[in-house]
């Protein structure tokens, strides 16, 4: 079966643009979660929707959203962009979410901000 | 809120020795720990993973054990492989939380 698919792969945008990220679950997977991943700061988990609500938030300031859609396929938005937002950005899906911890990663939107 | 402690953070090892990497975590209410391999330029992929009843899973030439009274777990490798070499990363959580707090990453360098 399919993987999870993150589009684009590669993004270079201007400081002070906005950004759309695509996530694309498992086929049947309702949970999607977004993570940063920077050098400096490892992993760090932005935020996770199941069945079109967001469920859970990490500690990134409000220039970061997200939405899901009834198909289960997420998007999530950076506004004004910064310097810093360069990173990873990995999506991952599960099956259920709550109980269910198979997380299983896409391969990422490179972001770079300059 | 929970916080995740890895170390090394980088490891370099003889082909067909063991390496062990170490991970604490602060939050007693986490109760899944997975591992996570990441080779360069590739998507973070589970390789195992252990719940808060067990105290020992094995795979194959990978373990991890988990010892809850210290809140601290840790990934063995046996025989290691030149393929073995990637960043690893330790994560924990709270059951009913979505969310996954992962260690810093421990860059592994098999040696031939």
């Amino acid at each position: 079966k399919a993987g999870v698919t993150q589009t684009p792969r590669y993004l270079i945008k201007t400081r002070g643009q906005q950004v759309t990220l695509s996530c694309s679950p498992i086929s049947g997977h309702r949970s999607v979660s977004w993570y940063q991943q920077t050098p400096g700061q490892g992993l760090q988990f932005l935020f996770e929707y199941f069945s079109e609500t967001q469920r859970n938030k990490g500690n990134f300031p409000g220039r970061f959203s997200g939405r899901q859609f009834s198909n289960s396929r997420s998007e999530m938005n950076v506004s004004t962009l910064e310097l810093g937002d360069s990173a990873l950005y990995l999506c991952a899906s599960s099956l259920r979410g709550n109980r269910d911890y198979g997380y299983t990663f896409g391969s990422g939107t490179r972001l770079t901000v300059v | 809120g929970e916080n995740v402690e890895q170390h090394p953070s980088t490891l370099s090892v003889q082909e067909g020795d063991s390496a062990v990497i170490k991970c604490t975590y602060s939050d007693s209410a986490s109760n899944y720990f997975p591992w996570y391999k990441q080779e360069l330029g590739k998507r973070p992929q589970l390789i195992i993973d252990i719940r808060s009843n067990v105290g020992e899973k094995k795979d194959q030439r990978i373990a991890v054990t988990l010892n809850k009274t210290a809140k601290h777990f840790s990934l063995h490798i046996t025989e290691t492989q030149p393929e073995d070499s990637a960043v690893y990363f330790c994560a924990a959580s709270i059951e009913g939380a979505q969310k996954l707090v992962f260690g810093q990453g421990t860059r592994l360098t098999i040696n031939p």
